[in-house]
């Protein structure tokens, strides 16, 4: 059974700052791995999916890598703003269309 | 647009009613999926439907009925309920995977349901 731990549970940090958000997954038969966002009460936005024969993923000022052979990924955040403030969810897809989520990381960028 | 639609916002029920949540997209997708998420938990999957046919049912509860009557739409009934049923409820989509396209799942807003 996929198990995904994300570290750390909560991270905060002044504007401006760079930061990692690591995630690690249990089966590395994965198909992809998918980054979200999660403002409080609402719905999740995609950000970033990594195929499983890539190695790396970038928009703006969010990076992704992934590494399956040791089952890791890190979403990179450049020069963090307020409103980045959110629950970053990190979810690995099998075969079978199953996104299974870790628990998050909740990130508070502090002005 | 990459939007995905869902009614009601919220919507509070007692333990005899039966109501519905629907779920709406027109990217095309011919993959949708309905997710449960608890306070300050991840989501967990239900149910998922590919070609408007159910492939993957999570083991959920019979009071708990999902429809996909076309390709843009996907509701899901409700009777019965508990009280620990009260979650938000999340509708998402993709395309059904092939070589030329991406399976990035894209997230409605939620409906917020309470059960009395």
């Amino acid at each position: 059974k996929q198990e995904v731990t994300q570290i750390p549970a909560a991270l905060s940090v002044p504007e401006g700052e760079n930061l990692v958000l690591n995630c690690s997954f249990t089966d590395s038969a994965i198909y992809n791995l998918q980054w979200f966002r999660q403002d409080p009460g609402k719905g999740l936005t995609s950000l970033l999916l990594i195929q499983s024969s890539q190695r790396e993923q970038t928009s703006g000022r969010l990076n992704a890598s992934l590494d399956k052979s040791s089952g890791r990924s890190t979403l990179y955040i450049a020069a963090s703003q307020p409103g980045d403030s959110a629950t970053y969810l990190c979810a690995v897809g099998g075969s079978n269309y199953k996104l299974t989520f870790g628990k998050g990381t909740l990130l508070t960028v502090n002005p | 647009d990459t939007e995905v639609t869902q009614t009601p916002k919220h919507l509070v029920m007692g333990m005899t009613n039966k109501k519905s949540l629907k779920c709406e997209q027109h990217m095309g997708h011919r993959a949708m999926y309905w997710y449960k998420q608890k306070a300050k938990k991840p989501p967990e999957l239900m149910f998922v439907y590919s070609y408007e046919k159910l492939s993957i049912n999570e083991s959920v509860p019979s009071r708990f009925s999902p429809e996909c009557p076309n390709s843009s739409l996907l509701n899901l009934h409700l009777h019965a309920l508990q009280p620990e049923d009260s979650a938000l409820y999340l509708c998402a989509s993709s395309h059904y995977r092939t070589v030329t396209s991406t399976d990035t799942q894209y997230f409605g807003p939620g409906t917020r349901l309470t059960v009395l």
